[in-house]
């Protein structure tokens, strides 16, 4: 069984701070990996995704991949009361199957 | 606005009706999903679509049935559904199956009584 686990939280960070979140994944041959952000009421968005070892930037939002440890991370600098959100992390299943596998996901929470 | 839109955004129905779930995407894009999102539970993966194939059912109770005439449309019909199927359900396409950045839409958010 295929699976992505993440620490629910939540996640308090006060604003301006460095939040940082964690997913691990079961599957080694897992090639690619999405950060998806989900307001309240709202569908998820994508707002990162990373294929390679080491770090990708985005603005604010850095993902780290570490394959031999089977760890993504999420980093957000200078957390607004905005980012306040859960992040759910997805795995696919298997390549060429459209199949993704979700984290439950951490809901974050940035006091200003 | 991702390019996918559903409609009904919010929808009520008792056990011995019929209703269908729309999803149309704007993109371009080859692939489409069904996905329900239940209270404290992770996303899960209904169906998907590819080039109107159902490439994926993943063990979805037949009171579930989806339909895809095109690339651009998804439907989900639901009949004699069960009170435990209230949740967000939401559509989903991306470039094709291997591309896997999907992009969703709003959701429907079905209530069953």
């Amino acid at each position: 069984q295929k699976e992505v686990e993440q620490n629910s939280g939540p996640l308090s960070v006060p604003e301006g701070a460095i939040a940082s979140l964690n997913c691990t994944y079961s599957d080694r041959g897992s090639q690619s990996f999405f950060w998806y952000r989900q307001y309240s009421g709202k569908s998820p968005e994508l707002i990162m995704f990373i294929y390679s070892n080491g770090d990708k930037e985005d603005g604010r939002f850095t993902a780290q991949l570490n394959k031999a440890s089977q760890y993504v991370s999420l980093l957000i600098r200078d957390s607004q009361p905005s980012d306040s959100a859960t992040y759910l992390c997805a795995v696919p299943f298997s390549s060429n199957t459209g199949k993704l596998i979700f984290g439950q996901g951490t809901t974050l929470q940035v006091k200003p | 606005e991702t390019g996918v839109t559903q409609t009904p955004r919010h929808l009520v129905m008792g056990m011995t009706n019929k209703k269908s779930l729309k999803c149309e995407q704007h993109l371009g894009h080859n692939a489409m999903y069904w996905y329900k999102q239940s209270a404290k539970k992770p996303l899960e993966l209904m169906f998907v679509y590819n080039f109107k194939e159902q490439t994926e059912n993943n063990s979805v109770p037949s009171r579930f049935s989806p339909e895809c005439p095109n690339s651009s449309h998804l439907f989900l019909h639901l009949h004699t559904l069960q009170p435990e199927d209230s949740a967000l359900y939401l559509c989903a396409s991306s470039q094709d199956r291997g591309g896997n950045e999907q992009y969703f839409g709003p959701g429907t958010r079905l209530t069953v009584t």
